[in-house]
């Protein structure tokens, strides 16, 4: 497992305005993907963040929207962009590393971060 | 697409009793693995279990243990000797091509 610290842990934002959100692992990891969770609901997949390439995005989801950066191997941002009441979440990263066959099956979460939009 | 059941949205178990937690899912492939995962109000996601689906053994970790049925595609927990700490949402999850898939949660209460 590893250490992950997610920044900021909560924020309350405006409508229109774009928050990034830092995703900080102990140790190097293979990948590092980015879900989202609504209210009352389960995790849903936003994409899998690549170091050296850019993001995988799920389906629903694009890159003007939620662009993702991964500079390093202990590294991620999420930013959500154009806030809307809608993107109201919490805003989870996780990581998990490359054990060779099926690879990336075991994943380790950050602690989250809960955003509000008004 | 996979797709991940939980029916029980809510459930309670007396402290010291057992409870199990139902999920099922549904996919095509033959190669996969299943984990429970518990998220207190910390809001923290913590591995709870795991099962590769190639091994017929059922996973267990301590007071928690799983009923893997294959053929059925049904995945449930069992937690022995409830804990107060136990309290919070338990998610099924499923991970094939590469893509880990969450079921809807059971949100378990431990009635002291």
């Amino acid at each position: 497992s590893a250490v992950i610290s997610q920044k900021p842990s909560r924020d309350i934002c405006q409508r229109g305005t774009s928050l990034t959100i830092q995703c900080q692992v102990d140790s190097q990891v293979t990948m590092m993907f980015w879900y989202r969770q609504q209210p009352g609901q389960s995790l849903t997949l936003i994409a899998t963040a690549n170091q050296g390439s850019e993001a995988t995005y799920e389906s629903g989801f694009v890159i003007d929207k939620f662009p993702i950066s991964r500079p390093n191997l202990t590294f991620s941002t999420l930013t959500v962009s154009n806030m809307s009441p809608e993107d109201s979440s919490i805003y989870l990263c996780s990581v998990a590393w490359d054990r060779g066959y099926s690879s990336y099956n075991e994943q380790f979460f950050g602690p989250g971060t809960r955003l509000t939009v008004l | 697409a996979q797709t991940v059941t939980q029916s029980q949205p809510e459930m309670s178990v007396q402290e010291a009793e057992t409870v199990t937690l139902s999920c099922t899912y549904d996919t095509s492939e033959s190669d996969y693995y299943l984990f429970w995962y518990k998220q207190p109000p910390s809001r923290q996601m913590i591995l709870v279990i795991r099962q590769e689906a190639y091994k017929q053994q059922n996973a267990t970790e301590n007071r928690f243990s799983v009923n893997f049925q294959k053929a059925a595609k049904s995945f449930s927990l069992k937690i022995s000797d409830s804990q107060l700490g136990d309290a919070a949402m338990y998610f099924c999850a499923y991970f094939g091509n590469e893509k880990l898939t969450f079921g809807t949660g059971t949100r378990l209460t431990i009635i002291p």
